[in-house]
């Protein structure tokens, strides 16, 4: 089975800018939650989407947003880029029951993106 | 304030030895901790979930501890191989487990030297 896919993996912008990451869950998962990782804080929770809908929302401003599709796939969008952005975005999928304690979580191998 | 922490400093070790990993919280209650693996490059890989009235789980070569006085879990990995040299964090879920929101810990680096 093929394992979750996250794309582009590499990106730079400046700021200002906008930003659209890619993420293709495990075939089957219903669920797609989107993480952003940085050195100084690990891993923080963006939100989570199940069945088109967000489902799930960390502490971030507005100007990350997300979508997910009828066939799962998500993107993630970030607009008026800030130096602070810069992270490793992690997405992962899983099947999506309500219990997260046995719901695994898989993750994609992130998108780095770094603003100039 | 609430927070989870474990070891800043990389642990380096000798093959064959046990590996030892702390995750300490405050101010939460969790209804259980996980522990994942992470490679450079790779997203976190789940390893092991452990919940509050779990003293002790165990999977090959890992073991994980839960001590809800402590507010602690311990991870170790016994026998280590220089293939099990990666970054160790630990999550919980403040919210029992019926969302997403888990707390992360910043992950320990372990290095196991042939």
């Amino acid at each position: 089975k093929a394992g979750v896919t996250q794309t582009p993996r590499y990106l730079i912008k400046t700021r200002g800018q906008q930003v659209t990451l890619s993420c293709s869950p495990i075939s089957g998962h219903r669920s797609v939650s989107w993480y952003q990782q940085t050195p100084g804080q690990g891993l923080q929770f963006l939100f989570e989407y199940f069945s088109e809908t967000q489902r799930n929302k960390g502490n971030f401003p507005g100007r990350f947003s997300g979508r997910q599709f009828s066939n799962s796939r998500s993107e993630m969008n970030v607009s008026t880029l800030e130096l602070g952005d810069s992270a490793l975005y992690l997405c992962a999928s899983s099947l999506g029951t309500r219990d997260s304690s046995t719901d695994t979580q898989y993750f994609g191998p992130g998108t780095r993106l770094t603003v100039l | 304030s609430q927070k989870i922490e474990q070891n800043s400093e990389a642990l380096n070790i000798q093959e064959g030895k046990t590996a030892t990993l702390t995750c300490n919280y405050t101010n939460y209650s969790p209804a259980y901790l996980q522990w994942y693996r992470q490679d450079p490059g790779r997203g976190p890989v789940f390893l092991l979930l452990i919940r509050e009235n779990e003293k002790e789980k165990r999977k090959e070569r890992l073991k994980v501890t839960f001590d809800t006085t402590l507010k602690q879990s311990l991870f170790h990995i016994t026998a280590s191989q220089p293939a099990d040299s990666a970054t160790y964090l630990c999550a919980l879920d403040p919210w029992a487990g019926n969302n997403r929101k888990l707390i992360w810990g910043l992950g320990t680096s372990l290095a196991v030297n042939p």
